[in-house]
């Protein structure tokens, strides 16, 4: 059964500081998504990530993927208080639905 | 298109009734999702449909929640006899087909919150 983790969940950080949000997961999937949810919305598609070394990058976000290792960053460079929000990976279970399983997400509060 | 809508936003009913939730996916995305998160916690899959067929369910699916995508386009989402433990978000999502008949990216709707008393 596949499992995702995020580490950490939980991530207070200042403004200006940079940080890198880890996630995890335990069987072979090339496929993983990072979202972002705003308190009481929906989720926001953010990267989509479909091949071992896929890096991408929006504004002060980069994400990378290493499915050698199982592994995704979410780096966040010169935080600013606007991606204070709750940070999903989720990863595509590789079967015939496509569903996808998520992390438990990361809150992160930018403080000013 | 604007997107996957939901209906209603947020429902508030009292245990032991019935609700039923609507999704009306993108209107060329012949994949259909259904997910719940409770506070706290990340998505967790409910039931998938491709076109009117529903091909997969979730064991915590139970025997109180059935859906349904008649014509293969919008799906509703029934819950009976509704428990405390029901209150979550429950959020819609839909894909289409890639080239090699593999689900794309998943586009979420913005969710029916409901509240069990």
């Amino acid at each position: 059964e596949l499992k995702v983790e995020q580490n950490p969940l939980f991530l207070s950080m200042q403004e200006g500081k940079n940080y890198t949000i880890y996630c995890n997961y335990s069987t072979t999937s090339d496929r993983l998504y990072w979202y972002r949810q705003d308190p009481g919305k929906s989720l926001e598609s953010l990267f989509v990530l479909l091949s071992n070394g896929a890096v991408k990058q929006e504004g002060r976000l980069m994400a990378s993927l290493d499915t050698k290792a199982r592994l995704s960053t979410l780096h966040i460079t010169a935080a600013v208080h606007d991606l204070s929000a709750t940070y999903f990976c989720a990863v595509d279970d590789g079967g015939a639905t496509n569903k996808l399983i998520f992390g438990t997400g990361t809150l992160l509060a930018v403080q000013p | 298109d604007t997107g996957v809508s939901q209906n209603p936003r947020h429902k508030i009913t009292k245990r032991g009734q019935n609700v039923t939730f609507r999704c009306d996916p993108i209107s060329e995305h012949n994949r259909l999702y259904w997910y719940r998160q409770t506070l706290g916690q990340g998505p967790e899959f409910l039931t998938y449909f491709q076109n009117e067929a529903q091909l997969e369910k979730s064991r915590l699916l139970s025997d109180r929640f059935s859906a349904e995508r008649p014509k293969g386009s919008f799906s509703t989402l029934e819950i009976q006899r509704t428990e405390q433990g029901d209150s979550a978000m429950y959020l819609c999502a839909s894909s289409s087909h890639r080239s090699d008949f593999t689900g794309s990216e998943q586009y979420f709707g913005p969710g029916t919150r409901l509240t069990v008393t």
